[in-house]
């Protein structure tokens, strides 16, 4: 299994809260993803990463920030957590999208609670 | 915009079937096509295809890319209860971002 670690596992927080998500790499790989998955929408990207401190957004971004201070590392930040924000976020990485045509794998997911 | 849609939405098969899921896309510059298998955490990836490999198999596993009709199928044969999962199917579009269907879920019956 690729060397991704998603902490929490589990949160549950209320409404208006900031909250942090970290995924950890151990595979030096450039590519860092976040995803959430929810029922009837499937994966969606939110922000992505290709290498330190160079971050975009992808299609559900609002809400939403990242950051990227060390190739192992990428942070998801609820700045104030909304009910919507309940879900399930999936890390994920990749070595060479662009190249190499890799494929990314998951970490196990946080599932996070907005009350 | 960009879309993936998979079909069936769901599927109860019994032990020994062989089933056929269905992956179609929407996109404007495709590079690839991955199919991923989900049981209750992380998704695990199954295949990649692209235009130069439109055909993969891994064991009881198989899955063919039809470029001309944008579409992908993945086939298992003589299913077994571990084959139960959310099968995902996602479309690299630009070769940095991945769309996603909504995904297949199969049901094994013993």
């Amino acid at each position: 299994d690729a060397g991704i670690t998603q902490s929490p596992r589990h949160k549950v927080t209320e409404t208006g809260t900031p909250v942090t998500l970290r995924c950890h790499q151990t595979e030096n790989h450039r590519y860092m993803y976040w995803y959430r998955q929810d029922p009837g929408h499937g994966l969606r990207l939110i922000h992505y990463s290709y290498g330190v401190k160079d971050t975009d957004k992808g299609e559900v971004s609002d809400g939403y920030s990242v950051s990227r201070s060390k190739t192992e590392d990428f942070l998801l930040t609820l700045e104030s957590a909304t009910s919507s924000q309940t879900s399930v976020y999936f890390c994920a990485i990749s070595e060479s999208v662009t190249r190499n045509n890799q494929p990314q794998h998951f970490g196990d997911g946080t599932r996070l609670s907005i009350l | 915009e960009d879309k993936v849609v998979q079909s069936p939405l769901s599927l109860v098969v019994h032990e020994g079937d062989t089933v056929t899921l269905n992956c179609s896309y929407e996109v404007t510059n495709f590079r690839s096509l991955l199919w991923y298998k989900q049981e209750k955490k992380a998704p695990t990836f199954l295949f990649m295809l692209t235009s130069s490999g439109i055909e993969k198999k891994s064991g009881r596993l198989s899955s063919i890319l039809d470029k001309k009709e944008l579409s992908s199928i993945l086939n298992i044969t003589a299913t077994q209860t571990g084959d139960s999962a959310i099968y995902l199917c996602a479309v690299d579009a630009t070769g940095n971002q991945f769309y996603f269907g909504t995904g297949t879920s199969l049901t094994v019956i013993p």
